[in-house]
């Protein structure tokens, strides 16, 4: 089963916008992640956060994370053309193995 | 420069054949995954091994066999068994349980003709 779904399912900017993405999960976690895809490619692990973080920077990235909300927010400021791709929240419960994956938001920046 | 290789990028298989995807990874990492994508849908997990000469069934197994003879190496099977087996392959690696980034491969599509 999938637990982390994220919000819109698809998203179009304007270069230079910033870009919001919503991920709601339904268990307690140990830690959330962010991946990007490039259409056709593999992910790319963009940044963690655990469960005792509250938000979270990476460059132009920004992850926020309310447990008591079971969500988290991906912000992407300053938008690049470039950065169009799909992003996916991933959850982990810590000692497990299992990273288990949303469905993605497919964010389009138009030039 | 150290990371994941999944070979090959397109694979075609006939109906009734077993086919073999590769997974080579130079990261030293313990942990590696197995992920099916199907078009717009997240990934889901196939199997996972922890340890050399160990793993563990992941939500989709059916249809699939793994071996992990080896630390660097975790090659996916998809037999004849699996119905549906046209989609995009991932492989994954980590340095430890799932609180630590993954690395992925490129990928593999799988096509059945």
């Amino acid at each position: 089963s999938q637990q982390g779904e994220e919000d819109p399912q698809a998203l179009s900017i304007q270069e230079g916008e910033n870009a919001t993405m919503n991920c709601s999960y339904k268990t307690s976690i140990n830690n959330l992640q962010w991946y990007r895809q490039n259409s056709g490619r593999g992910l790319v692990h963009l940044i963690l956060i655990r469960s005792n973080e509250r938000e979270k920077h990476s460059g132009r990235l920004r992850v926020t994370l309310d447990t008591s909300k079971k969500s988290s927010s991906l912000l992407i400021t300053a938008s690049r053309a470039a950065d169009t791709a799909s992003y996916f929240c991933a959850t982990g419960g810590g000692s497990n193995y299992k990273l288990t994956f949303g469905k993605g938001t497919l964010l389009t920046v138009n030039p | 420069d150290g990371g994941i290789t999944q070979s090959p990028k397109y694979l075609f298989r006939k109906e009734g054949q077993n086919v073999t995807l590769s997974c080579e990874q130079n990261l030293n990492h313990d942990a590696m995954y197995w992920y099916r994508q199907d078009p717009g849908q997240g990934l889901r997990l196939i199997y996972y091994s922890q340890i050399v000469n160990d793993f563990q069934k992941g939500d989709i197994a059916e249809g699939y066999s793994v071996s992990r003879e080896k630390k660097e190496s975790f090659p996916l099977t998809v037999t004849s068994a699996q119905k549906n087996p046209t989609a995009f392959y991932l492989c994954a690696s980590s340095t430890g349980p799932s609180g630590y980034g993954y690395t992925f491969g490129s990928g593999t599509r799988l096509t059945v003709v």
